[in-house]
């Protein structure tokens, strides 16, 4: 079955250390995937995607994130956090479908003054 | 310069009481979505539009309906709420997916059921 897991529910850093969120998937071919962030109470901005072509992708806020086929991952990135990065963050990924996505169940980032 | 609108921003009902929630795009897409999303939950799909036809997800309650008069404007109308209907609801729009294309999403309208 198709699937797109986060295994940390909670992660922490501190600020100006570097981030790495961890999204695996589970599909028969490549997918296309998203990394959204979500602030508390607000809708869900994309950060960015993965299509096809070059394998690691630069998005908004000084993030990215590298497809890796070979351990079906698609990790999100930065270098230095900011206090306002704090949020919780979604990978959403589909295969054949115009129309669905499947989410992951997310990662709430916490940042420690 | 706002491209999925959502009003209202937050919604407080009465328990058996009808609400309807609406949603507005300005990226004339044709794919238009409604999601509910309950605390520190991943969105969830009720139903998305595809033009005007109308696609509801096998586990989507009867109690939530959906109308889609035109390609910019989308509304959900739960007939009954519940206690359990309380959460946020995110309208999304986007283009063929498989093609490349993103989902753009609203900021949601904060339902509240006495």
């Amino acid at each position: 079955a198709q699937s797109v897991t986060q295994p940390d529910i909670h992660i922490t850093v501190s600020e100006g250390a570097s981030l790495e969120l961890r999204c695996n998937y589970s599909y028969g071919a490549t997918p296309y995937l998203f990394w959204y962030v979500q602030s508390p109470g607000q809708g869900l901005q994309l950060l960015l995607k993965y299509f096809s072509g070059d394998t690691l992708v630069q998005g908004i806020k000084g993030f990215e994130a590298e497809f890796k086929r070979s351990q079906s991952s698609f990790n999100l990135r930065k270098p230095s956090v900011h206090w306002s990065d704090a949020a919780e963050y979604f990978c959403a990924g589909g295969m054949d479908s115009n129309y669905q996505l499947i989410w992951g169940a997310g990662t709430k980032l916490i940042i420690k003054p | 310069d706002a491209m999925v609108i959502q009003n209202p921003r937050y919604q407080v009902t009465q328990f058996g009481k009808p609400v309807t929630l609406s949603c507005s795009q300005t990226l004339n897409h044709n794919v238009m979505y409604w999601y509910q999303q309950k605390s520190s939950q991943a969105p969830k799909l009720l139903f998305h539009y595809y033009d005007k036809d109308f696609n509801n997800e096998a586990d989507t309650p009867d109690n939530f309906q959906s109308r889609r008069p035109n390609t910019s404007f989308c509304f959900l109308d739960i007939r009954s709420p519940g206690l359990g209907d309380a959460a946020m609801y995110l309208c999304a729009t986007s283009g063929r997916l498989a093609v490349g294309e993103t989902q753009y999403f609203g900021p949601g309208t904060r339902l509240l059921v006495l």
